[in-house]
């Protein structure tokens, strides 16, 4: 057990819906990133967010948004779901900033099937 | 940006023997670290072993350890006493300004 928790654990939709993933990071991490992975794509960096504010974006789609809250906590918003975003999602988190050294640990992640 | 490349796509071992799963690298930034993690079936993405691109001794845990060859850029999975457990995708990452990842490796250990 890494200490990241995500929730749902499985979700289903259909297309053109919006959802909601949420993430809690290991106690004392301030960084939380995002990552879809999917069969073609393979593991995806989508966005990193630290103490709050927006770090780093990759991959992102325009239709997928983040948040990190006081809390720590994030959540991943995707609207607009298309078939393609079917994938898992993983949230991972680190202590800091996030430097070369610096390990992430990941949750559980997210299964979204878009039908 | 960082490349990760790992050749192998599938692999056997029979129980109880080493495997070495390959990753090689491709990046220009002085400071770097790389990663490997296990994903069984189930889905998580488990954290193995790391190695920075500063450390003189190859890294070590457990029963994994890391073959880092910097001049040659490659970090080398080694799984020694492999066992059913260790049935899985095993995937080599660097980090820089963010984390690249390679396409994985399928390990099957057979009994």
């Amino acid at each position: 057990d890494s200490g990241v928790t995500q929730t749902p654990k499985h979700l289903i939709t259909a297309t053109g819906q919006r959802v909601t993933l949420r993430c809690s990071p290991r106690s004392g991490d301030l960084s939380v990133y995002w990552y879809q992975q999917s069969l073609d794509q393979g593991l995806q960096f989508l966005i990193q967010y630290y103490n709050g504010e927006e770090r780093a974006k990759g991959n992102i789609l325009e239709r997928f948004s983040a948040q990190q809250f006081p809390d720590l906590h994030s959540e991943l918003n995707l609207s607009s779901l298309e078939l393609g975003d079917s994938a898992l999602y993983f949230c991972a988190s680190s202590e800091s900033v996030g430097g070369a050294q610096e390990t992430q640990y990941f949750g559980p992640g997210t299964r979204l099937l878009v039908l | 940006a960082q490349k990760i490349t790992q050749t192998q796509p599938g692999m056997f071992v029979q129980e109880k023997e080493a495997v070495t799963l390959d990753c090689t690298y491709d990046t220009s930034d002085p400071s770097y670290g790389l990663f490997w993690y296990k994903q069984p079936s189930s889905g998580e993405m488990i954290f193995l072993i790391y190695q920075g691109s500063y450390d003189q001794q190859n890294a070590t845990e457990g029963r994994y350890s890391l073959n880092f060859q910097k001049a040659r850029k490659s970090a080398n999975l080694v799984i020694s006493a492999s066992q059913l457990g260790d049935s899985a995708m095993y995937f080599c990452a660097i980090r820089g300004d963010q984390f690249y990842f390679g396409t994985g490796t399928s390990l099957t250990v057979i009994p």
